[in-house]
């Protein structure tokens, strides 16, 4: 099992639709969860982080944790085709310190027009 | 603020050639990230930093691959000699402590390495 699972899309929505983006991972003790968008050809960009149980709204993007089912995802409101992108599920694992983050492989997200 | 830099942005090498990518952290932060990234196995660690300090290299590949930090401002990755398989794309990300339990990592824009 990897530690940290996300299905590799692409993930295919409308422009104004709600896309869901979800993460799984397998460290019961990670307490830091992030999302980083990626456009094709440049870095990692920070959108969003959430260690509580629950949601956490930041304008059209609501991360949501629930540690129980060691579940996160990522919900994108009104999506713009400028939102097309991979996005990167990482989580802060009680296994290394806390110190190191382990990414999902990312799911791509095509806003159509 | 500068974010993270990184250069060069673009590295096209001949096999058994020595390359050296370099990082510039973000000021004040005192961790520093090196990771690679490829399509088939995605964003590895590779290595990371505290206070100029390697503290898990547990990522890295093989011996051909050896990473310094001389001072906070400066690192750097070398692969001697390369190999084809070594092409990927090389980020290097910084984090400062006491942003608390978020840890949030920045990433520089990334080294495109080829080596034919």
């Amino acid at each position: 099992q990897k530690e940290v699972e996300q299905n590799s899309g692409p993930l295919s929505v409308p422009e104004g639709a709600i896309a869901s983006l979800n993460c799984t991972y397998s460290d019961r003790g990670s307490q830091s969860f992030f999302w980083y968008r990626q456009y094709s050809g440049k870095s990692p960009e920070l959108i969003m982080s959430i260690y509580s149980n629950g949601d956490k709204e930041d304008g059209r993007f609501t991360a949501q944790l629930n540690k129980a089912s060691q579940y996160v995802s990522l919900l994108i409101r009104d999506s713009q085709p400028s939102d097309s992108a991979t996005y990167l599920c990482a989580v802060n694992e009680k296994n290394t310190g806390f110190q190191k983050l382990v990414f999902g492989t990312g799911t791509r997200l095509l806003v159509s027009p | 603020d500068a974010g993270v830099i990184q250069s060069p942005r673009h590295e096209v090498t001949e096999m058994g050639q020595e390359v050296t990518l370099r990082c510039k952290p973000i000021s004040g932060h005192d961790y520093l990230f090196w990771y690679r990234q490829t399509m088939m196995r995605g964003l590895e660690l590779l290595i990371y930093f505290n206070n100029n300090v390697p503290i898990d290299d547990s990522g890295m590949p093989e011996d051909r691959f050896s990473a310094k930090m001389p001072n906070a401002s400066f690192s750097t990755l070398k692969i001697q000699p390369s190999e084809p398989r070594d092409s990927a794309v090389y980020f290097c990300a910084s984090r400062q402590t006491g942003t608390g339990i978020y840890n949030e990592q920045f990433f520089g824009p990334g080294t495109r390495l080829t080596v034919l």
